[in-house]
């Protein structure tokens, strides 16, 4: 069965250190898509980073980055400087290969900044 | 902000009604996607439209409907509320129907009494 597993329920790190948040995923899949959620308090979910199952590069966007270890199956999400705006939930998803553009997300990481 | 709108913001019913989430996506996107977010199931999603069109289903109870119209906005129709429909409902678009980003709405946090 097609799943995420996200082992941390929360973390917490020192403003202006960097954290790992880790995710694993399960699929036979030969082409699936990896994304990152960050989920404020607020409750809206916000697009971070995207990586590919073929991308032979880690993905980057700013601060976030993107270790993809296709052999272990696993994404995990890394964010330098902390900033006290990171505190919220994180999500990791996958896309499936298939007809359907449809995401499988994990249960997420709460990650709390300390200043 | 993401683009994609979701009304209402907040939706307090009782058991046995029905209510109605609308979601209009980003301009130019043609998928919508419905995703369900409870406490005891997490994220899960619900039904896929692209381009007026049903393209997947998810964990969609039979009670519940969606449909995308020609303006490209949705609705997801619940019916026969039950205390355990209690969630945050979000709405998403992409562009495409398969490999684009999925950019979410606020969502739509309904409580069932």
């Amino acid at each position: 069965a097609q799943k995420i597993t996200q082992t941390q329920p929360g973390m917490f790190v020192q403003e202006k250190e960097a954290v790992t948040l880790d995710c694993t995923y399960d699929t036979s899949d030969p082409s699936y898509g990896l994304f990152w959620y960050k989920q404020p308090s607020s409750g809206e979910m916000i697009f971070l980073i995207y990586q590919g199952s073929y991308d032979q590069q880690n993905a980057t966007e700013g601060r976030y980055s993107l270790n993809f270890q296709k052999a272990r199956k696993s994404a995990n999400l890394v964010i330098s400087a902390s900033q006290l705006g990171d505190s919220a939930m994180y999500f990791c998803a996958m896309r499936p290969s298939g007809n359907t553009g449809k995401l499988i997300f994990g249960q997420g990481t709460t990650l709390q900044v300390k200043p | 902000d993401s683009g994609v709108t979701q009304t209402p913001k907040h939706l307090i019913t009782a058991t046995g009604q029905r209510v109605t989430l609308r979601c209009s996506p980003r301009s130019g996107d043609l998928s919508v996607y419905w995703y369900q977010q409870s406490l005891d199931q997490g994220l899960q999603f619900l039904i896929q439209y692209y381009n007026g069109e049903e393209r997947a289903k998810g964990n969609i109870l039979e009670r519940f409907s969606a449909q995308q119209f020609p303006d490209l906005h949705s609705e997801l129709n619940l019916s026969s509320l039950e205390l355990g429909d209690s969630a945050l409902y979000f709405c998403a678009s992409s562009s495409g129907p398969l490999q684009e980003t999925q950019y979410f709405g606020p969502g739509t946090r309904l409580l069932v009494l």
